[in-house]
């Protein structure tokens, strides 16, 4: 079956350390997408990535980074700069600029 | 920048009942999307709309491109029914993704 898989989907971390959150789709998508989520609000984009070695920042991507080495992988790095780290991530792969967005099942980060 | 309004927030309602959730977005879109979110956090997509209406078992969305509206109705609802639905809309052109409602959280009660 093809989807997206998000690993770990709970995440404990000490203050001050990064984290890396996996995401790996089998859809053969080339655009892939983080998202945060909060609670009472939207879900916000962190980075997408149209293509292989190529990356954007979105709405709130101070104090994260990723790489596209490989079109099935999109992994997210929460570095020690990210303020507010605690929230529910989710990945998302589409085909670019149209299609339906499929989404993993999310991690949910508790930095403490 | 695309600001994208759902309403109501909550929801509660009693099984069996027509269920209406309304979506408003300020920008024109090349399509919107209607998902699904579950207690678990996972999110699946019902619908994806660019203009009329489609229908899946008992949810049916709609899309007013002129009105910059859309709903999604659910007939017959059922306790398993109930999750925060979540209204999305990609804008013309680009890859950036897609900007959020904040979500319909649903409870239907037996």
């Amino acid at each position: 079956d093809g989807g997206i898989t998000q690993s770990p989907k709970y995440l404990f971390r000490k203050e001050g350390q990064n984290v890396t959150l996996s995401c790996e789709q089998n859809l053969n998508h080339d655009a892939m997408y983080w998202y945060r989520q909060d609670p009472g609000q939207g879900l916000r984009l962190i980075y997408y990535s149209q293509i292989v070695n190529d990356f954007q920042k979105g709405d709130i991507a101070e104090g994260y980074s990723v790489s596209r080495e490989k079109k099935e992988s999109f992994p997210l790095t929460v570095t020690s700069a990210q303020k507010n780290p605690t929230a529910f991530y989710l990945c998302a792969s589409s085909i670019p600029r149209q299609g339906e967005a499929f989404f993993g099942q999310g991690t949910r980060l508790t930095v403490v | 920048k695309n600001e994208v309004e759902q309403s109501p927030q909550n929801l509660t309602a009693q099984e069996g009942e027509f269920i209406t959730i309304n979506c408003s977005y300020s920008v024109g879109i090349s399509a919107l999307h209607w998902l699904q979110q579950h207690p678990g956090g996972g999110i699946v997509s019902l619908f994806m709309l660019s203009s009329g209406k489609k229908k899946h078992g008992r949810l049916i969305a709609t899309i007013n491109i002129q009105e910059k509206h859309s709903s999604l109705h659910i007939t017959a609802s059922h306790p398993r029914d109930s999750a925060v639905y979540i209204c999305a809309v990609r804008s013309g052109g680009g890859a950036d993704g897609l900007t959020f409602g904040k979500g319909t959280h649903l409870i239907i009660q037996p």
